[in-house]
């Protein structure tokens, strides 16, 4: 059964600190990894690997794939309170047609 | 503005009753979702479509239904049959190429009394 794995799932940390978000994946047929941000309601795209060893940078935001050991982080340097949100893991399946699994999401909470 | 919407924004039911959340986009885009988010859980799939008169179910699509008459619009009818309907669902879009980027709805919050 294929399954995308985030940890950890909740995080405290102190505005200017430095955070690593983990997410593993067991999928067949893969084709794309995809975070997303969701702060209240709908999630926002973020980045999109598709392959291994190139880092994405947006801002402070950075993530990269390493598709050998099946698994990405995504990075977040000097955060602010506006970081506070549930960041989402996805990895697009090529089932020949289009179908994303979802990880359970890291909620991370940045403190003033 | 091209987006995707949904309503309503939250919908109250009784059990043993059938409910239609809408979701429309106009971003021209071929594939179409609907997600269930529990807390903890995030996002579980209910039913997807590819293309216009086509839809596939998800890993959760027991109790749920969807019709895809029109590219533009992908409602989901939640129904007495679905045990534990109270969450939020959220619809979202894709172009259905090879990259599959979506784009959300601002979800549905559905409580049943």
């Amino acid at each position: 059964e294929d399954k995308v794995v985030q940890s950890p799932l909740s995080l405290v940390v102190h505005e200017g600190d430095t955070v690593t978000l983990n997410c593993s994946y067991e999928v067949t047929n893969f084709r794309s990894l995809l975070w997303y941000k969701q702060e209240k309601k709908a999630p926002t795209f973020l980045f999109m690997l598709t392959s291994s060893g190139i880092e994405k940078k947006s801002g402070r935001l950075s993530s990269i794939l390493d598709k050998k050991e099946l698994f990405s982080i995504l990075n977040i340097t000097a955060t602010q309170t506006g970081d506070s949100a549930i960041y989402l893991c996805a990895v697009d399946a090529d089932t020949g047609g289009f179908k994303t699994i979802f990880g359970a999401g890291t909620r991370l909470f940045v403190k003033a | 503005d091209g987006g995707i919407t949904q309503s309503p924004k939250y919908l109250f039911r009784k059990e043993g009753q059938n409910v239609t959340l809408s979701c429309e986009q106009n971003l021209n885009h071929d594939a179409m979702y609907w997600y269930r988010q529990d807390p903890g859980q995030g996002l579980r799939l209910i039913y997807y479509s590819q293309i216009v008169n086509d839809f596939q179910k998800g890993d959760i699509a027991e109790g749920y239904s969807v019709s895809r008459e029109k590219k533009e619009s992908f409602p989901l009818t939640v129904t007495s049959a679905q045990k534990n309907p109270t969450a939020f669902y959220l619809c979202a879009s894709s172009s259905g190429r090879l990259y599959n980027e979506q784009f959300f709805g601002p979800g549905t919050r559905l409580t049943v009394l």
